[in-house]
């Protein structure tokens, strides 16, 4: 299947520093992306869709200005967390589906590694 | 809202045994849905994915089923290995209200340990 490289897989960072985590497609092309997060023994809860070249979708709850999305390329979407805080500590998940296998809805969606982000 | 349930919570068996997952979902307007499998701490492997016209996909030792009129899927794993250890996450694909665009809604998984 589809390879979905996400970077880094984990990370420590101060309490009101920033940190970017990178998504990438590696062998296809992706204009929408997804990224998710996950609480311990929670399901994953979809935060943004990421389209690239236009601005990213939020979901309900999801503030957009500190979670900064960026979609510069169809194979690489960026989330940064802004002046982050320990209750942003999670697991950040991102997603996307090969647009050369057809409708976007009707492929396999592909995922990340996932970053472990702890906020100290 | 569409939500996912998946039972049970965690499963253990010993190895050998065939088993099968459950997912039931309330909203039946989707247009597939996916299985997958997460280890501790890793992201998610696509398992199988089921068409909303489809009834079933195999892979392997895996097979799928869905019922969409009644909201549900089962997966189905023969002759269980020490190394199928892991959370299976059902995900249904949806339209999404906001853009049109589609959404995957998860389940809390099913934890299965098979104990060699």
């Amino acid at each position: 299947g589809a390879v979905v490289s996400q970077h880094p897989s984990r990370v420590i960072c101060k309490s009101g520093t920033s940190v970017k985590i990178e998504c990438r497609s590696l062998d296809f092309q992706a204009t929408t992306m997804f990224w998710y997060r996950q609480f311990p023994k929670q399901s994953l809860m979809l935060m943004a869709t990421s389209n690239e070249g236009s601005k990213a979708t939020y979901e309900q709850g999801v503030e957009k200005d500190k979670f900064l999305i960026n979609h510069a390329s169809l194979t690489l979407s960026t989330l940064t967390v802004t002046s982050a805080h320990p209750e942003d500590s999670s697991f950040y998940i991102c997603s996307a589906r090969d647009l050369g296998q057809g409708i976007s809805w009707n492929t396999e969606a592909f995922f990340g590694q996932g970053t472990r982000l702890t906020v100290v | 809202k569409q939500e996912v349930t998946q039972i049970p919570a965690a499963l253990s068996v010993p190895e050998g045994e065939n088993l099968v997952l459950n997912c039931s979902f309330t909203d039946s307007a989707i247009y597939n849905l996916q299985w997958f499998r997460q280890d501790p701490g890793k992201g998610l492997t696509s398992l199988l994915l089921i068409q909303s016209s489809q009834r079933e996909q195999t892979s392997g030792r895996l097979n799928a089923s869905l019922d969409k009129s009644s909201g549900r899927s089962t997966l189905y794993i023969a002759a269980s290995q020490p190394g199928d250890s892991a959370t299976y996450l059902c995900a249904v694909n949806q339209k999404h209200r906001q853009g049109g665009s589609e959404k995957l809604v998860f389940g809390k998984g099913t934890k299965l340990t098979v104990n060699p």
